[in-house]
């Protein structure tokens, strides 16, 4: 059980374009999806965490008009990078938790990752 | 600001060799903490998890990590490896939010040879 998927694995594209991956819960309803993006050699960096219906929330330095955060249901979040440049190339991760403040503490389910390379 | 450090980036051992990892982290609240392990190929597991009790959690495939307080260590072990173990091993601490808002260490690779 706690199966996410995201889509594609890897992507490459030019410059200026716009690049959505999406992040699905298969066999739960994910309450808040985070989006993660890890550099070569280096650990995974939150960028935002997306609660269903609202807003997300960026952390400091993440340009939210660059990186486009939606998680319009319980199972399905995307991320889209807009204007894509090379200095955005990286490994982008989600993970999903059915976690809530009433909740309690639940643990976070990870997506394969997709590399994101920009030509 | 709040980090997350794993000593050792790159650990190889024989099999049947003891295992433990470093982790520390910097934050003086109440925490929560996990260590995650990813295969080759594979996306990040769960491994094991403290949130409060017993400061010996013991987790899956043998693994179990001990919480000293005041040493701010959360530090991952196992007492005989296995080459089916080689891994990265990623430590993480949530100061205690409820949404688990992870912040993680740079991860340690573990080569485990025949």
């Amino acid at each position: 059980g706690a199966v996410v998927s995201q889509h594609p694995s890897r992507v490459i594209c030019k410059s200026g374009t716009s690049v959505k991956i999406e992040c699905r819960s298969l066999d739960f309803q994910a309450t808040t999806m985070f989006w993660y993006r890890q550099f070569p050699k280096q650990s995974l960096m939150l960028m935002a965490t997306s609660n269903e219906g609202s807003k997300a929330t960026y952390e400091q330095g993440v340009e939210k008009d660059k990186f486009l955060i939606n998680h319009a249901s319980l199972t399905l979040s995307t991320l889209t990078v807009t204007s894509a440049h090379p200095e955005d190339s990286s490994f982008y991760i989600c993970s999903a938790s059915q976690g809530a403040p009433d909740l309690g503490n639940q643990p976070q389910h990870f997506g394969d990752g997709t590399r994101l390379s920009i030509l | 600001a709040q980090s997350v450090s794993q000593h050792n980036h790159h650990v190889i051992l024989s099999e049947a060799a003891s295992l433990e990892l470093g982790c520390n982290y910097s934050y003086g609240g109440t925490v929560n903490l996990f260590w995650y392990v990813q295969y080759p190929g594979q996306h990040l597991q769960l491994l094991l998890k403290y949130f409060s009790g017993d400061p010996l959690v013991k987790g899956i495939k043998g693994f179990e990590a001990e919480f000293i307080k005041s040493k701010f260590s959360f530090n991952l072990r196992k007492p005989s490896v296995q080459w089916s173990d080689t891994a990265e091993y990623f430590c993480a601490v949530d100061m205690n939010t409820g949404f688990q808002k992870l912040v993680f260490g740079t991860g340690t690779r573990l080569l485990v040879s025949p």
